[in-house]
């Protein structure tokens, strides 16, 4: 069974639309977290949340909302879409805020055109 | 300065080789410390931790300074499967707590 999974691992939209990315972890975990990959492979946090609640949020453009629903579903909605949010966005958990490894989704790899 | 700075690469060594890879960090109240292993179009995964004492997994060797914040990461009898992206990461605590900061990564390609 995947450990954390999303939908969609593909995804192509024109610039202007809003998309969205859903994350599911089955593992009991308190904390997840979204990350974006861009092209030069550099991997930075974008939003964490604990039981729910928002915790860490990086300097990230208001277009981008996170919203969890209950501590295994961490979703990220996107608005007005633009070329340099081409990228993949990969979701990850851990069992506590404190704990060291975190565990990551496969990723969705977003290209807007 | 980015926070973590590591080599790119490419790293190209022959089966059987020992390679290095090194990793420098810029804050020194960094707590935590660790090398993650990317596999093309993958996603990140936690390789190992690594302890100011240094610590050994298999043929895997890490090893910290914090006095020179600096980390490293020794495979010695690479293998073809070791080809992958090495991500050298860091965990602050306190304004950001858990979060993980990563470097760019160390390719490394091991040919037959």
């Amino acid at each position: 069974d995947t450990a954390v999974s999303q939908t969609p691992k593909y995804l192509v939209t024109q610039m202007g639309n809003d998309k969205s990315i859903k994350c599911e972890q089955n593992l009991g975990h308190d904390t997840m977290y979204w990350y974006k990959q861009d092209s030069k492979k550099f991997l930075k946090i974008m939003f964490s949340y604990n039981n729910k609640e928002l915790i860490i949020n990086e300097t990230v453009p208001n277009r981008f909302s996170p919203k969890s629903p209950d501590k295994a579903h961490l979703n990220l909605h996107i608005n007005s879409l633009e070329l340099g949010d081409s990228a993949v966005y990969f979701c990850a958990s851990s069992r506590r805020q404190t704990s060291n490894e975190q565990y990551f989704g496969p990723g969705t790899r977003l290209t807007v055109t | 300065r980015k926070e973590v700075e590591q080599d790119p690469g490419p790293f190209n060594v022959p089966e059987g080789a020992t390679v290095a890879f090194n990793c420098t960090y810029s804050n020194s109240a960094s707590q935590s410390f660790f090398w993650y292993r990317q596999d093309c179009r993958k996603e990140p995964k936690l390789l190992m931790s690594v302890y100011s004492s240094g610590n050994e997994d298999g043929r895997f060797t890490a090893q910290l300074n914090r006095a020179s914040q600096y980390i490293s990461l020794l495979i010695r009898d690479s293998k073809l499967s070791d080809s992958a992206t090495y991500l050298c990461v860091v965990k602050n605590y306190g304004g950001s707590q858990g979060n993980l900061i990563f470097g760019k990564g160390t390719k490394l390609s091991v040919k037959p």
